[in-house]
């Protein structure tokens, strides 16, 4: 059974970092390019940044560029992102999930709260 | 760059069919068939209805289909059900290399 278990959320500061993880069982994690997705408080769903199989190609959405950076660890099944430099507005539930357009499997999220 | 146009929110009566229009440029919908449409129920995970402008995954109801004419794609659900009632969202890569969701849309079933 495909799984994708999120964790790392939580309530920080303006200015501040978090790094989430998303941990993946029941597929052969390595083969597929995972990608994060974003949601706020009654709001649509935003793209993030995705990464390919091997870790060789990034992309971010321009309003996270610089600020938050997307790795996977193959060995450990594990895909991450690192989000510094945090604002209000990065207030969300964030997504993990398999595939870059299409993703067939999501975690169930995990919250990260901006806020002074 | 600008989120995908999805019209707020559609209706329908039970057993009638509708559809959902997301309308991008050139640079996405219009030039790759990798138009994808998910499905959200408050408060839980979205799940995929729809790849590549008109795939059903394994286990999606042959009551969704989805097409593509030039820079707009439709999600048509037939035969509403009231368990379709739900936000859906469509999705599709650009020419930039990332991916552009849509606003979304609430479909409410009367």
């Amino acid at each position: 059974e495909v799984q994708l278990v999120e964790s790392g959320g939580g309530l920080v500061q303006p200015g501040g970092s978090l790094r989430l993880s998303c941990a993946a069982s029941g597929f052969t994690f390595s083969r597929y390019w995972m990608s994060w997705v974003r949601q706020a408080p009654g709001k649509g769903l935003e793209w993030v940044a995705n990464i390919k199989d091997d870790g060789s190609e990034k992309h971010y959405v321009d309003s996270v560029e610089g600020r938050f950076t997307i790795s996977r660890d193959n060995a450990k099944n594990s895909l991450y992102l690192q989000v510094n430099s945090l604002r209000v507005e990065d207030t969300a539930v964030y997504y993990c999930g398999r595939g870059s357009v299409a993703r067939d499997y999501w975690g169930q999220g995990t919250l990260v709260t901006v806020s002074s | 760059q600008s989120a995908l146009t999805q019209p707020a929110s559609v209706s329908g009566s039970p057993g009638q069919s509708i559809t959902i229009s997301c309308t991008g440029t050139s640079s996405d919908v219009a030039r790759y068939n990798l138009v994808s449409w998910y499905q959200q129920y408050p408060g839980k995970v979205p799940k995929l209805m729809i790849s590549e402008v008109s795939k059903r995954p394994s286990g999606v109801s042959n009551r969704f289909s989805g097409s593509k004419s030039g820079n707009t794609a439709s999600l048509t659900i037939s035969g509403l059900q009231a368990e379709d009632e739900a936000d859906y969202y469509c999705c599709s890569y650009t020419s930039s290399s990332t991916v552009l969701f849509g606003g979304g849309t609430k479909l409410t079933v009367l």
